[in-house]
């Protein structure tokens, strides 16, 4: 299994450009979640879906981001406009579904975001 | 809301030492709890989980760690600690059949060869 499938690896933008991150979750798996991880912050959750339906956004920092999982393959985390503040690394994680054993969440290797 | 504390920022230790990372959750009812572990430039990955059962967890690489459920409490432990041991390790938790995982801050494991 090739894992959760995160792009791209680094992106570096300017302040005022949107970026889109990609995420591609463990085939199978129908949980999907993004992080972002600061220095100041620690590890926190932004949003996650279950079964493509956004389930809990309280942890979206602002309108600037929107996360969108159009199927059960794909999420975008959207920041539009971005800021030097957004500066992290944002991961994606998937788990197979509520309720199960192997409840688990397997996260993907980050994209690290520069906004200059 | 469940929350996660892990009192030890930053613990450094020489190699042979034995390992005690302090994690301690606020919940009232059962938890599934986890020990992630986050190598320099490295995504997260799973040490070891508790769901039920036997409360001392055995995970990858030689650590444990044990369920203490009148002291909110799961702490990883490793007997004999290696210079690869050198990463940020993470509790979380989480109600049973509920996806969504709280974190702790994290403890930053460094050792020293």
């Amino acid at each position: 299994d090739a894992g959760v499938i995160q792009s791209p690896r680094h992106e570096v933008t300017e302040m005022g450009q949107e970026v889109t991150l990609r995420c591609k979750p463990i085939s199978g798996h129908n949980s999907l979640f993004w992080y972002r991880q600061t220095m100041m912050r620690g590890l926190e959750l932004l949003i996650y879906f279950n079964n493509n339906v956004p389930i809990d956004d309280s942890g979206m920092p602002e309108d600037r981001f929107s996360a969108k999982m159009p199927n059960a393959s794909f999420s975008t985390l959207k920041i539009q406009p971005s800021e030097p503040r957004d500066s992290a690394v944002y991961f994606c994680a998937s788990i197979l579904g509520a309720g199960k054993r192997t409840d688990t969440q397997y996260f993907g290797p980050g994209t690290r975001l520069t906004v200059l | 809301a469940q929350s996660v504390s892990q009192h030890n920022h930053h613990v450094i230790l020489s190699e042979a030492a034995s390992l005690e990372l302090g994690c301690n959750y606020s919940y009232g009812g059962t938890v599934n709890l986890f020990w992630y572990v986050q190598y320099p430039g490295q995504h997260l990955q799973l040490l070891l989980k508790y769901f039920s059962g036997d409360p001392l967890v055995k995970g990858i690489k030689g650590f444990e760690a044990e369920f203490i459920k009148s002291k909110f409490s799961f702490n990883l432990r490793k007997p004999s600690v290696q210079w690869s041991d050198t990463a940020e390790y993470f509790c979380a938790v989480k109600p049973p059949g509920n996806e969504k995982l709280t974190f702790g801050t994290g403890t930053r494991l460094t050792i020293i060869p």
